[in-house]
């Protein structure tokens, strides 16, 4: 499968604990996007990273939250000390911006970590 | 706020009819996007329109955009019940580059049978 790749489907967390959410974007893409949905609405952007670099992060609460997209290795996004309020579903995208392409590529999406709070 | 705002919140219809939805947005843009998700994945990304076109066809779909009214229109035809998924429309403002999407709340189709 050569699509985006999110690990773990779902995810349980009691009040507190730390969430880390995981995703391998699409072979060759070196633009990966983290959204946020609740239930009956659209996503809401969190942060967009390259490799190594946070791009724009300005979706990302202040406190709590945090991710990474290394040299090696899937995009990381954490939640610390969660709350009721983080349940949610976490959609991670990804695209193709490299050199030749044209401008605002499509994203491609995985399936989503849906995070639920107990 | 929501940069989209897709009408009908909700849509039901027979299969083998027409199924259109429509989508306001706020701000100019570069693109606007239409994505349908399926229920419990992610969003798949249907048809993209830039600002200087003003109708775009792929298979049974159609999308027709009107920048002065700042509106687009999702049109499925002979709709089949596999069409059954919520359908987003997203933006990417003008003058950005690779910038993450704006979703509107998105309509949400049955085709029943």
């Amino acid at each position: 499968n050569a699509g985006v790749m999110q690990n773990p489907r779902h995810l349980v967390r009691r009040r507190g604990q730390e969430a880390r959410l995981r995703c391998s974007p699409m072979k060759g893409h070196s633009h990966v996007y983290w959204y946020r949905q609740l239930p009956e609405e659209g996503l809401k952007f969190m942060v967009y990273l390259q490799k190594e670099n946070i791009i724009d992060e300005s979706g990302m609460p202040k406190e709590r939250f945090s991710a990474e997209f290394p040299k090696e290795g899937p995009s990381i996004l954490r939640i610390q000390q969660v709350v009721r309020g983080d349940s949610a579903a976490y959609f991670c995208a990804s695209s193709y911006n490299g050199r030749g392409a044209r401008s605002n590529q499509p994203q491609h999406f995985g399936d989503g970590t849906r995070l639920s709070i107990l | 706020s929501q940069q989209g705002e897709e009408d009908p919140q909700a849509l039901s219809i027979q299969e083998g009819e027409n199924a259109t939805m429509n989508c306001s947005y706020k701000t100019s843009i570069n693109n606007l996007q239409w994505y349908r998700q399926n229920s419990g994945r992610g969003l798949v990304h249907l048809i993209l329109i830039r600002s200087n076109e003003r109708e775009k066809h792929s298979g049974r779909l159609r999308v027709t955009l009107d920048t002065s009214k700042k509106s687009s229109s999702l049109l499925i035809t002979a709709s089949r019940a596999a069409d059954t998924a919520s359908y987003f429309c997203a933006t990417i403002p003008r003058n950005s580059g690779n910038t993450p999407l704006v979703f509107g709340k998105g309509t949400r189709l049955s085709v029943i049978a």
